[in-house]
């Protein structure tokens, strides 16, 4: 496609329930980045994979999230038994080299709202 | 204390003038740093990239990167109301997180 593609645009979900967001990357890049953007703040860093290798997750704040990339395209980041505080912009973001993040590609975010 | 500061304004400046944007870090590891723009409601995209200290320019942008002082800064020349934006400064080491301010607000008025 031509740009970062990320779906459900926005996401409202209850306390507890478990939420699936997507990302489909620019065609043929080889890197895709989750991060987390609160408002007002800058993006906060996730996890990233180099095609479906899932390379850093030290950004993943505990066990209820999870990402992955089977296929070296899509991705998806699964939070479990969300909470409140879990509300946040999470942006996907890719690259077209290995390792050559300066250049990298956010999509328009999902907004997730859990009450 | 962050690994990044940066003032998150709002700066307003009429147009034409010169804005200076800036961010100040503490891990000397840094090597890599960067300029985003992110316009509401929109994903931040690439706007500058150094790598190490020096200076670096592209049409009415600058970017300026002082490692000795961990001070980078950005210089837009001639501001247009398209300018109106929030400016992420981001930066990375050896690996691949990017860490990112807060972003400054910015407001050019006609």
């Amino acid at each position: 496609g031509a740009g970062v593609s990320q779906s459900p645009r926005y996401k409202v979900t209850k306390r507890g329930q478990d939420v699936a967001l997507r990302c489909d990357p620019i065609s043929g890049h080889v890197s895709l980045y989750w991060y987390r953007q609160a408002l007002g703040q800058g993006p906060e860093f996730l996890t990233y994979f180099n095609y479906e290798a899932q390379q850093d997750k030290s950004g993943l704040p505990n066990d209820r999230f999870s990402a992955e990339r089977p296929e070296g395209s899509i991705s998806t980041l699964t939070i479990q038994r969300t909470e409140q505080r879990d509300s946040a912009m999470y942006r996907c973001a890719s690259s077209l080299e290995w390792g050559a993040n300066e250049k990298l590609f956010f999509g328009s975010g999902t907004q997730l709202s859990v009450l | 204390q962050k690994e990044v500061e940066q003032d998150p304004g709002p700066l307003s400046v009429p147009e034409g003038a010169i804005v200076s944007l800036n961010c100040t870090y503490s891990n000397s590891a840094f090597q890599y740093f960067m300029w985003y723009r992110q316009y509401s409601r929109k994903g931040p995209e690439l706007l500058m990239y150094t790598y190490s200290s020096g200076n670096k320019e592209d049409g009415r942008f600058t970017a300026q990167v002082d490692k000795s002082s961990k001070y980078i800064s950005l210089f837009i020349r001639d501001s247009q109301p398209s300018d109106s934006a929030t400016y992420l400064c981001a930066m990375r080491g050896g690996g691949n997180k990017l860490t990112f301010g807060t972003g400054t607000q910015l407001k050019v008025e006609l």
